[in-house]
């Protein structure tokens, strides 16, 4: 089974709204990590915004957030006030459990904002 | 600055080849990885290293081969037996024991890697 999928290959948004990116995860290890990066054209991969699986409050850096819902094994990436320069590709990935350094990706979305 | 150099960023082989790319970093992290990325597809883990001399085994090890000499860098040999070897390959890197929003990766530039 995936480890982590992302459903939307590719997203639209104008300039200046918010977006949802989705990603589920699946896991039976009661501590693990929840990471999204942004990847822009140049192949860069810059970290976003983490979550850990004790976490108690939804993880916030800037206008990145993350819609943590632990339940139902989701992690969505919000992006509030679209720029321009938010358009690259978004990957969700997960690392399993204290101790082990080994880190499960998603295979993207593809996020476009429109001026 | 600190930071993972990869070289070179384009690299082009010819059938049969064997290759090595570049990976260093000064950061002083315990554990480096490499991942590859085909076209429109996440990363997919080759291999990953958390200690000098040794190095486990990703999800698409057949092909390749790494070594750990020293801390700071992390090898990665692209041989004639990977069939389809065409992709980007990212190098990371993320030191232990840490909890939170440090305990990421960090990657390098990468390296596109074109067989002839």
């Amino acid at each position: 089974a995936q480890k982590i999928t992302q459903t939307q290959p590719g997203m639209f948004v104008q300039e200046k709204e918010a977006v949802t990116l989705d990603c589920t995860y699946d896991t039976s290890d009661p501590s693990y990590g929840l990471f999204w990066y942004k990847q822009p054209s140049s192949g860069e991969m810059i970290f976003l915004i983490y979550q850990g699986s004790y976490d108690q409050q939804n993880a916030t850096e800037g206008r990145y957030s993350l819609n943590f819902q632990k339940a139902r094994k989701s992690a969505n990436l919000v992006i509030s006030a679209s720029q321009l320069g938010d358009s690259a590709m978004y990957f969700c990935a997960m690392r399993e459990g204290p101790g082990i350094n080994k880190f499960y990706f998603g295979s993207g979305t593809k996020l476009n904002v429109k001026p | 600055d600190g930071g993972i150099t990869q070289s070179p960023k384009y690299l082009f082989r010819k059938e049969g080849q064997n290759v090595t790319l570049s990976c260093e970093q000064n950061l002083n992290h315990d554990a480096m990885y490499w991942y590859r990325q085909d076209p429109g597809q996440g990363l997919r883990l080759i291999y990953y290293s958390q200690i000098v001399n040794d190095f486990q085994k990703g999800d698409i090890a057949e092909g390749y081969s790494v070594s750990r000499e020293k801390k700071e860098s992390f090898p990665l040999t692209v041989t004639s037996a990977q069939k389809n070897p065409t992709a980007f390959y990212l190098c990371a890197s993320k030191t232990l024991g840490t909890s939170g929003s440090t305990d990421t990766q960090y990657f390098g530039p990468g390296t596109r890697l074109t067989v002839l």
